[in-house]
């Protein structure tokens, strides 16, 4: 299956500063990318659908401020946790989807830990 | 609107044995895909099937079986001969065919006792 890789699999900073989370496709061209938050001991979270080339789509209640998201070519993108505080301490999971194609793939993860 | 349901929060079983994990969705949708991923102790998901909504034929694949049921909306999984490396969170998911995004159950923590 279509290879998606994050980087760092974890990151630990002070509250206050900004954290970036890449996301790449590495075997195929995805027009699309998703964000997703993962408590603990809790399920997924939608936070925003990226586009190559265009603005993200935010969830409801995510705060586009916070989390910039950048989808600048079809096998990168990035989110930017701004100004970190420790209720943002969570595991952050990309997918990437292949056009015409209904599987989404997963990255997998980035936990971030703010102290 | 879309909603998974996976009422289980949490089962553990003995190893050898048969275990299901229930999952019911909710969709307007006429089309739609289910999937089911694993989620081990490392965090990375671990993509285990997806089936689409005009293909009701229970899939086997191994020890794992899926049996799908439009009439009462249930994708349910069972793992039969239960082995300790099976222990994870398991999560049904649903997405549309309109905007490609995938809605997660709160998942089904499973414990492979030795």
């Amino acid at each position: 299956g279509a290879v998606v890789s994050q980087h760092p699999s974890r990151v630990i900073c002070k509250s206050g500063t900004s954290v970036k989370i890449e996301c790449r496709s590495l075997d195929f061209q995805a027009t699309t990318m998703f964000w997703y938050r993962q408590f603990p001991k809790q399920s997924l979270m939608l936070m925003a659908t990226s586009n190559e080339g265009s603005k993200a789509t935010y969830e409801q209640g995510v705060e586009k401020d916070k989390f910039l998201i950048n989808h600048a070519s079809l096998t990168l993108s990035t989110l930017t946790v701004t100004s970190a505080h420790p209720e943002d301490s969570s595991f952050y999971i990309c997918s990437a989807s292949l056009n015409y194609v209904e599987t989404q793939y997963f990255g997998p993860g980035t936990r971030l830990l703010v102290l | 609107a879309q909603k998974v349901t996976q009422a289980q929060t949490e089962i553990s079983v003995v190893e050898k044995e048969d275990v299901t994990l229930d999952c019911v969705y909710e969709t307007r949708d006429t089309t739609y895909y289910l999937f089911w991923y694993k989620q081990p102790p490392s965090g990375e998901l671990v993509f285990l099937i997806r089936r689409n909504s005009f293909d009701e034929q229970n899939e086997i694949s191994g020890r794992y079986s899926w049996n799908f049921q439009k009439s009462t909306s249930s994708f349910n999984f069972t793992i039969t001969a239960s082995q300790v490396v099976d222990s994870a969170v398991y999560f049904c998911a649903l997405r549309n065919n309109r905007d490609d995004k995938i809605i997660f159950g709160k998942g089904t923590r499973l414990h492979i006792l030795p």
